[in-house]
């Protein structure tokens, strides 16, 4: 079953704007990721953080992680009309190889 | 490979019929994973396997669903007397542990009739 829940289910954002994007999970984890997907294909890996982590940067991405909420957020500043895509974040559990998905979140950029 | 292979890239089958999809992880990979997307959902894992082992087949949804990796590389995942209900993309995706990162190749879409 899923365990990510993530919010808002759709996004529509203009150029220039930043994007922010929130996801819950359920139970202890080792660490959280983010995944971009075009088109309803391939994931795109895009940031990793650890439990013992809070907040991590790389490139245009900031991801936070609350470990007492069970929550992490993904902020995508000045966004562009190639970030348009479905973004997913996945759970790693403590014990566990599989990666479990929310539900996703779909951006559009307009130019 | 530079990525992950997933062959064929779409599949139409009609009910009841069997199917064989393949995926060719990155080389060097020893984790290999299936996952299964329905529309409009995110990815929900289907098994794992570290060299030639499944190490966890939990996420299979019935007996209908097997799979293999009998040299550590390639692998086939297998469906029997397929249902409608079975159609959806199906994911694979190889990871080079210690690292978590999974890198995914771009599907195949199953398409039952």
């Amino acid at each position: 079953s899923q365990q990510g829940e993530e919010d808002p289910q759709a996004l529509s954002i203009q150029e220039g704007e930043n994007a922010t994007m929130n996801c819950s999970y359920k139970t202890s984890i080792n660490n959280l990721q983010w995944y971009r997907q075009n088109s309803g294909r391939g994931l795109v890996h895009l940031i990793l953080i650890r439990s013992n982590e809070r907040e991590k940067h790389s490139g245009r991405l900031r991801v936070t992680l609350d470990t007492s909420k069970k929550s992490s957020s993904l902020l995508i500043t000045a966004s562009r009309a190639a970030d348009t895509a479905s973004y997913f974040c996945a759970t790693l559990s403590i014990n566990t190889d599989k990666l479990i998905f929310g539900t996703g979140t779909r951006l559009q950029v307009f130019p | 490979g530079a990525g992950v292979s997933q062959t064929p890239s779409n599949k139409v089958t009609e009910k009841g019929k069997y199917v064989e999809l393949r995926c060719d992880p990155i080389s060097g990979h020893t984790a290999l994973y299936w996952y299964r997307q329905s529309l409009g959902q995110g990815p929900e894992f289907l098994i794992y396997f570290q060299g030639t082992g499944a190490a966890d087949d939990s996420g299979l949804p019935n007996d209908r669903f097997f799979a293999v990796r009998p040299e550590g590389s390639v692998s086939t995942l297998k469906i029997q007397r397929t249902e409608r209900g079975d159609s959806a993309v199906y994911l694979c995706a190889s990871s080079s542990p210690p690292s978590d990162i999974q890198y995914f190749g771009a599907g195949t879409r199953l398409s039952v009739l």
